[in-house]
């Protein structure tokens, strides 16, 4: 069966630091994957996808960046962080189509200080 | 325009009681359903999805929605709810791409 996998679970973090937050997909490939940050109370803000090795789209401007260096790893990375970059990060993946349904990690707590 | 919505940000039921969460969608032909919950701190777990076919669909943990194409709507019913169905559910619709639209939620309190 399929699993996904992020770490950390929780973060702390000073303004301006850097980040790395990591995904990975077992038991499927060639997965879409996806990056969401999920601000307190609020709904899900879809940040990148990617439906291939090196094919990133990136749905909001900001000081965030994707890759995915492997055909199963997704990785969220920052070189500055912001305060405004608190929030829970989701990551999610589905097979390759129009109209899956997404299958999600258990996300990671960034806390900015 | 393509959209979901889900119009009541926060419901209470009473444990036992019948429960029933909106979603509204805006689109120009039939869209792929599909509901989501989340309990506090974690992932989104997929209870149910509609791609075509019957209209009611059946899903995990006792939870069924029925897609109403005359309404644009794929309402979330549960006959009685327990106290763990507590959490924040979410209804997303596919329009046709790789990706999927999310509605902003609706938190479900239960009262005893």
């Amino acid at each position: 069966s399929q699993t996904i996998h992020q770490w950390p679970a929780t973060l702390v973090q000073p303004v301006g630091s850097p980040l790395s937050l990591e995904c990975t997909v077992e038991g499927t490939s060639n997965p879409n994957l996806y990056w969401y940050r999920q601000a307190a109370g609020r709904g899900l803000q879809l940040l990148f996808y990617s439906v291939g090795i090196g094919q990133i789209s990136s749905e909001v401007p900001q000081n965030l960046s994707a890759s995915r260096p492997q055909d199963r790893q997704f990785i969220l990375s920052s070189k500055k962080l912001l305060l405004s970059d608190s929030g829970f990060y989701l990551c999610a993946w589905s097979v390759v189509g129009a109209n899956q349904p997404q299958h999600f990690g258990d996300g990671t707590r960034l806390s900015i200080l | 325009a393509q959209s979901v919505t889900q119009p009541d940000i926060h419901i209470t039921v009473s444990e036992g009681a019948s429960l029933e969460l909106r979603c509204n969608y805006s689109y120009g032909a039939t869209p792929y359903l599909f509901w989501y919950v989340q309990s506090p701190g974690q992932g989104l777990q997929l209870l149910l999805k509609y791609f075509s076919g019957d209209t009611l669909v059946q899903g995990i943990k006792g939870f069924e929605a029925e897609f109403k194409r005359s309404q644009s709507s794929f309402n979330l019913r549960k006959p009685s709810v327990h106290w763990s169905d507590a959490a924040e559910y979410f209804c997303a619709v596919g329009f046709g791409n790789e990706k999927l639209t999310f509605g902003t939620g609706t938190r479900l309190t239960i009262i005893p």
